[in-house]
């Protein structure tokens, strides 16, 4: 079974540039979250969705990041304008969505880095 | 607001020695726990879970974690350490909804083993 697959792996981009990632689940899993790891910290929960649906967006800074899973099966994260505190790894999960008793697959990230 | 607090940044083991990682959380319902192992440049994956029922629940790669909600602990053992054991060390706690868990994490623990 194919894991969750992310690109690109690394990005590196000047303040104010705008940059996007991509997300493909898990084939078959209906949540899918976004997950911001700044080095030497735990990943901080970004956004989940669930099929093409936003379940909590509450810790997305909505001024300049964005996120969509049009068809409920695929997914982008961008950011625009980035700054340089947004240098991090971007962990995209997926997960069944069939309840809390579900584990959460990872992706193997993007890194990003703004200078 | 759920957090969690994992105390030690750094532990050093010798190979072959037992191992113990603390995590301490704080949410207020029945928490479901999480830890994850995070290897240079990997996604993070699933080491055990824990959501109800016994308090000591086995993992794969020979781990196992006790809920001890007295102490508001759940603290990560393993009985004999190996070098393919250094890794990052996430303990997480989870707000379960119908679509999933919203993972809050620690701070991790690197764990060096030495020959």
């Amino acid at each position: 079974e194919a894991g969750v697959a992310q690109s690109p792996r690394y990005k590196i981009i000047e303040k104010r540039q705008s940059v996007a990632f991509w997300c493909n689940p898990i084939s078959g899993h209906a949540t899918l979250y976004w997950y911001q790891q700044i080095l030497g910290q735990g990943p901080k929960l970004l956004i989940q969705f669930q099929n093409n649906g936003v379940v909590d967006d509450s810790q997305l800074p909505k001024d300049r990041f964005s996120a969509e899973r049009l068809k409920g099966v695929d997914s982008t994260l961008k950011i625009q304008p980035a700054k340089l505190e947004d240098s991090a790894v971007y962990l995209c999960a997926s997960s069944p969505g069939q309840g809390a008793n579900t584990e959460a697959f990872f992706g193997q990230g993007t890194r990003l880095t703004v200078v | 607001a759920q957090s969690v607090t994992q105390p030690d940044i750094h532990i050093t083991v010798s190979e072959g020695a037992s191992l113990e990682l603390r995590c301490n959380y704080s949410y207020g319902a029945t928490p479901y726990l999480f830890w994850y192992v995070q290897s240079p440049g990997q996604g993070l994956q699933l080491l055990l879970k824990y959501f109800s029922g016994d308090t000591l629940v086995q993992g794969i790669k020979g781990f196992e974690a006790e809920f001890k909600r007295s102490q508001s602990s759940f603290n990560l053992r393993k009985p004999s350490v190996h070098w393919s054991d250094a890794a990052e060390y996430f303990c997480a706690v989870s707000t379960g909804n119908n679509a999933g868990n919203m993972l809050t994490f620690g701070g991790g623990t690197r764990l060096m083993v030495k020959p």
